[in-house]
Order: structure tokens, then C-alpha cells, then sequence
């Protein structure tokens, strides 16, 4: 089956910009998506087709994809964007969601 | 505005039954791909099950044969009928909408249940 890796941790100062990775075999050729993950929260939608922000989603959200490589990137990190991030796309008929990694703002 | 509400989580004994619900407001269940999406305590995001507009289910290789999808097109619900319940069930359980057949990602979730597989 298809797995997506994570760093279980990415910490990031005040304004800063945070990148979190998302590995997987040739992933380039696949529609990844990203979701945001706050303390008893459902998860939310932040990026989808690997670049494209969901209406009111803050421009400090970007992705990108490419290889075996997807990345989300927080610009000007913000006390607010401190949560867990999971990054999840679709292979052989199922979803598959990566490890998750939790965003700290410092 | 769109609105998933799940509801029937619960403490249920190894090898018990459940059933959840999760009643949608602002979309149609029937003419949309609904999902069940799980989260354990502690970890991460795992798809449990789809069922598509047309009827065809799906679902994980955890579940299968012991959990069934389903609606109710007149009270626009979506279910998942959890059977031979164990601790590994133990999670909470999220209602979503598939948004795209092309891209296959959720753009709309419930706040989750919470079902609890313990003696």
C-alpha cells in the first residue's frame, strides 16, 4: 500500500516561515491535499490539488509538489497556525493520509 | 451552509454493536461521495469507508466485513453500522464529503464521534 511521510515535528519562530514535507514514491504525479488540525478539532482543508487554497484560507498557506516530494509552506507564522498537519492523497481506490506533523510556533 | 452532525458514539464492549449517524444539512447525502474518516487517541487520520451517489461502497481493509455504510435518503443521513467491535475501533469517528471525483480530497467534515471498544 501507498504511505506518506511526515516529520513527526517542525518548529518554526514567530513570523517565520514553517515547511512541512510529505514523501512519498513519485508523489509529484499525484493531486496532494493538506489539512490543518487543531486540539478537538476536526481536521480543515487548507490546501488541495497540491497549490490551490479553499475560500478563506490565508495566503500565508502554499504548497507544492514535486518528485517524491509535496511541501506545505506557513509564511509569517503566526501563534494561531500552531497544530497538526496531515497531508493525504488518493491510490488504488482508498485515501491514504500521511503520519502528521505537529507545527510548534516558538 | 453545510453542516455534518455525528451522533450514536458511545462505550461499547469488545465484540458489540454500533451504529452511528451523521445528519447533513446544506448538501444532499444521496448526491454526494460520503466518507467515514477515524482518528485513535493520539494519532493520525485513516479512511474507514466511502459510499458514492450511485451506491457502490467501499471500504478499508481494517473494516471490511464488519462495518457496514449507508443512508437515508428521506432524512438526508449518512451511517456506518460497526459490528465485532475491538480496542482498535476505539477512535473518533468523522463524517466527510468527498468534494471532487477528479482530486478525491474532503472539503467538508463533522465535529466526530467518539466511540470507546472497551471491557
Amino acid at each position: 500500500s501507498y504511505e506518506l511521510t511526515q516529520p513527526l515535528s517542525v518548529s518554526v519562530a514567530l513570523g517565520q516561515t514553517a515547511r512541512i514535507t510529505c514523501g512519498g514514491n513519485n508523489i509529484g504525479r499525484k493531486n496532494v491535499h493538506w489539512y490543518q488540525q487543531k486540539p478537538g478539532q476536526a481536521p480543515v482543508l487548507v490546501i488541495y490539488r497540491d497549490s490551490n487554497r479553499p475560500s478563506g484560507i490565508p495566503e500565508q498557506f502554499s504548497g507544492s509538489n514535486s518528485g517524491n516530494t509535496a511541501t506545505l509552506t506557513i509564511s509569517r507564522a503566526q501563534a494561531g497556525d500552531e497544530a497538526d498537519y496531515y497531508c493525504q492523497v488518493w491510490d488504488s481506490n482508498s485515501y491514504v493520509f500521511g503520519t502528521g506533523t505537529k507545527v510548534t510556533v516558538l | 451552509e453545510v453542516q455534518l452532525v455525528e451522533t450514536g458514539g458511545g462505550l461499547i464492549q469488545p465484540g458489540g454493536s454500533l451504529r452511528l449517524s451523521c445528519a447533513a444539512s446544506g448538501l444532499s447525502v444521496s448526491s454526494n461521495y460520503m466518507t467515514w474518516v477515524r482518528q485513535a487517541p493520539g494519532k493520525g487520520l485513516e479512511w474507514v469507508s466511502i459510499l458514492y451517489s450511485g451506491g457502490s461502497t467501499y471500504y478499508a481493509d481494517s473494516v471490511k466485513g464488519r462495518f457496514i455504510i449507508s443512508r437515508d435518503n428521506s432524512k438526508n443521513t449518512l451511517y456506518l453500522q460497526m459490528d465485532t467491535l475491538r480496542a482498535e475501533d476505539t477512535a473518533v469517528y468523522y463524517c466527510t464529503r468527498d468534494a471532487s471525483i477528479a482530486y478525491r480530497y474532503f472539503d467538508y467534515w463533522g465535529q466526530g464521534t467518539l466511540v470507546t471498544v472497551s471491557s
